[in-house]
Formats: C-alpha cells, sequence, structure tokens
C-alpha cells in the first residue's frame, strides 16, 4: 500500500524556517511526481507546489503566492519528499499534506498532514 | 489565475436521494481533442485526508462507489450522487490543473449533511 508520512510541523514564530519531510513507501518513488498541499484551520485546499520525477527532468513548480519562499526538494536514495519554508508568516499556518501528483494535476495519494503554526 | 467557484457552499440531502454539486472554471478546461478535461473531484471526510474521487471530469478512481459520477466539460462541471448514504457526508472540492504554466487551483468546497 502506498504510505505517506509527513513530519517536521510545529509551532514557530513569524520570520523563522522550518523543514517539513514526507517519507513514502509502497510505490517506486524515484518515478513519482509529488506536491504539497495545505490547508488552513477551518479553511479550503491550497495547492503548494509540484516537484517531477528526476527522469523527468526533477522540474519544480509552485503557487504564485508561495514561490519566493517555499522551495520543494527530494531524495530518491532516501524515499523522501522535502519542503523548505523559509520567513514564515502567520497566514502559513495550516496542515500541510504531501501527495503523489499525476501529470494532468490530479492528487491520487496523501498523507495525512503535519500541522504547522505560526504564532509569535 | 483559473478561479474554481463551486455551488452550492452546503446542500442536505435526504438518506438514498440525489445530491448534485456544481463546478464553474473561469476559464476553459479542455484538453487536446478528446473531450477531455482537467478537471478532478475530491472527498474530505472530518479529520481525514481529502480522497480522490473521480479525474478527467468524468473518471471514477478504482474503488468509487458507482454512485459516484462526474460531468460536464469546458467550464461547467457536476459531481453527482445518487442514493445518498450516510458516509457520504463530507465536503467536497473540484480541482483544476492548467498546464502553461503549471497551476492548480481548488473550488471553495461543499459541505453536504444529511437532511
Amino acid at each position: 500500500d502506498v504510505q505517506l508520512v509527513e513530519s517536521g510541523g510545529g509551532l514557530v514564530k513569524p520570520g523563522e524556517s522550518l523543514r517539513l519531510s514526507c517519507a513514502a513507501s509502497g510505490f517506486i518513488f524515484k518515478k513519482a511526481w509529488m506536491s504539497w498541499v495545505r490547508q488552513a484551520p477551518g479553511k479550503g485546499l491550497e495547492w503548494v507546489g509540484r516537484l517531477k520525477s528526476t527522469s523527468d527532468g526533477g522540474t519544480t513548480d509552485y503557487a504564485a503566492p508561495v514561490k519566493d519562499r517555499f522551495t520543494i526538494s527530494r531524495d530518491d536514495s532516501k524515499n523522501t519528499l522535502y519542503l523548505q519554508i523559509n520567513s514564515l508568516k502567520t497566514e502559513d499556518t495550516a496542515v500541510y499534506y504531501c501527495t503523489t501528483i499525476r501529470w494532468f494535476g490530479s492528487f491520487d495519494n496523501w498523507g495525512q498532514g503535519t500541522l504547522v503554526t505560526v504564532s509569535s | 489565475d483559473i478561479v474554481m467557484t463551486q455551488s452550492p457552499d452546503s446542500l442536505a440531502v435526504s438518506l438514498g436521494e440525489r445530491a448534485t454539486i456544481n463546478c464553474k472554471s473561469s476559464q476553459n478546461l479542455l484538453y487536446g481533442s478528446d473531450n477531455d478535461n482537467f478537471l478532478s473531484w475530491y472527498q474530505q471526510k472530518p479529520g481525514q485526508p481529502p480522497k480522490l474521487l473521480i479525474s478527467w471530469a468524468s473518471t471514477r478512481e478504482s474503488g468509487v462507489p458507482e454512485r459516484f459520477s462526474g460531468s460536464g466539460s469546458g467550464t461547467d462541471f457536476t459531481l453527482t450522487i445518487t442514493s445518498l448514504q450516510a458516509e457520504d457526508v463530507a465536503v467536497y472540492y473540484c480541482q483544476q490543473y492548467s498546464s502553461t504554466p503549471p497551476a492548480i487551483t481548488f473550488g471553495q468546497g461543499t459541505r453536504l449533511e444529511i437532511k
């Protein structure tokens, strides 16, 4: 079975940085396109960004509101996806989900999410 | 950016009845010449991550009950749940993908409850 397990969330202060991790298993990670989606408390879903497989170029795409502060990367040797968030803002408070994403944009597998709370 | 607007925001339907959720895109989501659309539907139950129900506007995912169906093309799409079951209580989201430049947006969600 596909498993995606996020970690690294917690309470951080505005302006600080944080790195989230997503441990993947149950599929060939190095061939998968991966993505992050976030959900503020009681709100809807917001796409954060996408990382293609290395064999497909390994390129990233980001949502406009986060592209200057967020970086998605992967370590195929560890079957792990990362999300680096810099200069955290209160509006970054959300559950961050790690997902697999098909080439046509459907998110077909989701982790349980990790909560990031940004507050002074 | 493409804006996705769902209607209604919330919906209460009796058990066994039909539920219909609409999703309108601010731009055409048609891809290629085979009437395929970059439109997906998700179900999110309380305390759980979303679950992909339908992709390509009308292709049901493996394991999704047949009472769930998607339709529409271009800018107007519908998710229909025939014969509503108690376990269908959830928030439903539509989502579009645009390839140039790559961008993804979700509708605001529709909360479905039992009447």
